[in-house]
Order: structure tokens, then C-alpha cells, then sequence
């Protein structure tokens, strides 16, 4: 069974540029996750995708932050415009019950 | 505020010693699970403990989930180089119930040395 892939694994841009992070989750797993890790603490959910529905962004700085997850399977998670203090591993995780939660690789992005 | 504090931080082991790491909580949690990450890599789910007062084990390691299901412990027997990596842990609290959000400890990086 193949695991939850993401890209671009590294990227790095100016502060005030845009990027966008690629995640494609187990097949079958209805609930995708994404997280941000910044360096030294564990990861922190951003946004929580149920099917092409978002079940919780509470943490999701929406000013800058968006994500969707079009008909439920690959989601795009977008920074526009970026800061300093964005530079983070950005971790997509998906699972099938809602219990058990598979995680991908992440992206490291670095803002200078 | 950390809802989940792990200790320690970081620990630095010389290989066939043991250690202990801790995870502690005010709030009460369904359930708690530990996880192993390898640098580049992401967070890999080791154990889920559900019950207050359960005990599991995966080879040489431990895993105990407190009484009242607010604390958990990871217990690694004659620890290994092979066991080096960052060790989290996370909860699902206890009151929300739409598709397990997990809470997750800062992590403790564990060193072993041969």
C-alpha cells in the first residue's frame, strides 16, 4: 500500500512570496490533516479535511493560509505572502477511522 | 500553553542503558498515542493506549497510560543506536469526537551512543 505523498519535499523563498505544498493521501482515507512542525516542538494541526470538507482550521492563519481539498482525495495547502517565521516542516497526514493517522515525508520550507 | 509537556527534552545515551520518557497532562484524554520520527522523515505511529492503567509492549520498549488518562511514559530497555530519533507523544482529547484531532508533546530527542 502505497504511504502519503508530498511535494515539493524542500523549498525554499523570500519572505512576501507565495508557495504552495502538494499532498496526496492513502487512498481511501477519508480524513487528511495537515500540520506544521516548526524545528524543536511537535507538530501542530493547521487544518483537518473531511472528505472535501473542513472539519476544524481554528489554528489556520487564514490571512495568509488556505487549503482545499478538491473531490476529497489531494490537497494543496497555500502561503501567500510568506514570513520568517513560517519556515517549518509542513506534515500531511491522512487515516481512514479517524484514529490512526499515516503521515507523509513533509516539506521543509525555509523563508529568508 | 503546552497541553502536553514531555520530559526531557533531549537525552544523550551511551547504548545498553535504559531511560524513561514522560508525558504529562492536566487534561483528560481518550486515548494517547506515541510516535517515532527519523530526521526528513515523518512522525510513525509506534502505540495507542486507550485504557487508564494500560501497559504495552513493543519489544524493548513500554508504554504506560496513567490511571486517570491524563499522563503516559515511554520506558526503552538496554536502548540501542538504532533507537535514536525523536519520540512524541499525542492525545485525542477527550471531548472532541469528529475524526480524532490529536494534541502533540514537543518531543524528546533521544541520542544513543554505541
Amino acid at each position: 500500500e502505497a504511504g502519503v505523498a508530498q511535494s515539493p519535499r524542500y523549498k525554499i523563498i523570500e519572505k512576501r512570496q507565495s508557495v504552495a505544498f502538494w499532498c496526496n493521501p492513502i487512498s481511501g482515507h477519508a480524513t487528511l490533516y495537515w500540520y506544521q512542525q516548526i524545528l524543536g516542538q511537535g507538530p501542530k494541526l493547521l487544518i483537518q479535511f473531511q472528505n472535501n470538507g473542513v472539519v476544524d482550521d481554528s489554528q489556520l492563519p487564514k490571512d495568509r493560509f488556505s487549503a482545499e481539498r478538491l473531490k476529497g482525495v489531494d490537497s494543496t495547502l497555500k502561503i501567500q505572502p510568506a514570513k520568517l517565521e513560517d519556515s517549518a516542516v509542513y506534515l500531511c497526514a491522512s487515516s481512514l477511522m479517524g484514529q490512526e493517522q499515516y503521515f507523509g515525508p513533509g516539506t521543509r520550507l525555509t523563508v529568508t | 500553553t503546552q497541553l502536553l509537556e514531555q520530559s526531557p527534552q533531549f537525552l544523550s545515551i551511551q547504548e545498553g542503558e535504559n531511560l524513561t520518557v514522560y508525558c504529562n497532562s492536566s487534561s483528560v484524554f481518550s486515548s494517547l498515542q506515541w510516535y517515532r520520527q527519523e530526521p526528513g522523515e515523518g512522525p510513525v505511529l509506534l502505540v495507542t493506549v486507550v485504557t487508564g492503567g494500560e501497559v504495552k509492549k513493543l519489544k524493548r520498549l513500554t508504554f504506560q497510560f496513567g490511571d486517570a488518562r491524563k499522563d503516559s511514559s515511554l520506558h526503552i530497555t538496554a536502548a540501542q543506536p538504532g533507537d535514536t530519533g525523536l519520540y512524541l507523544c499525542a492525545g485525542h482529547l477527550a471531548s472532541y469526537n469528529q475524526g480524532g484531532k490529536l494534541i502533540f508533546g514537543q518531543g524528546t530527542e533521544l541520542s544513543v551512543k554505541p
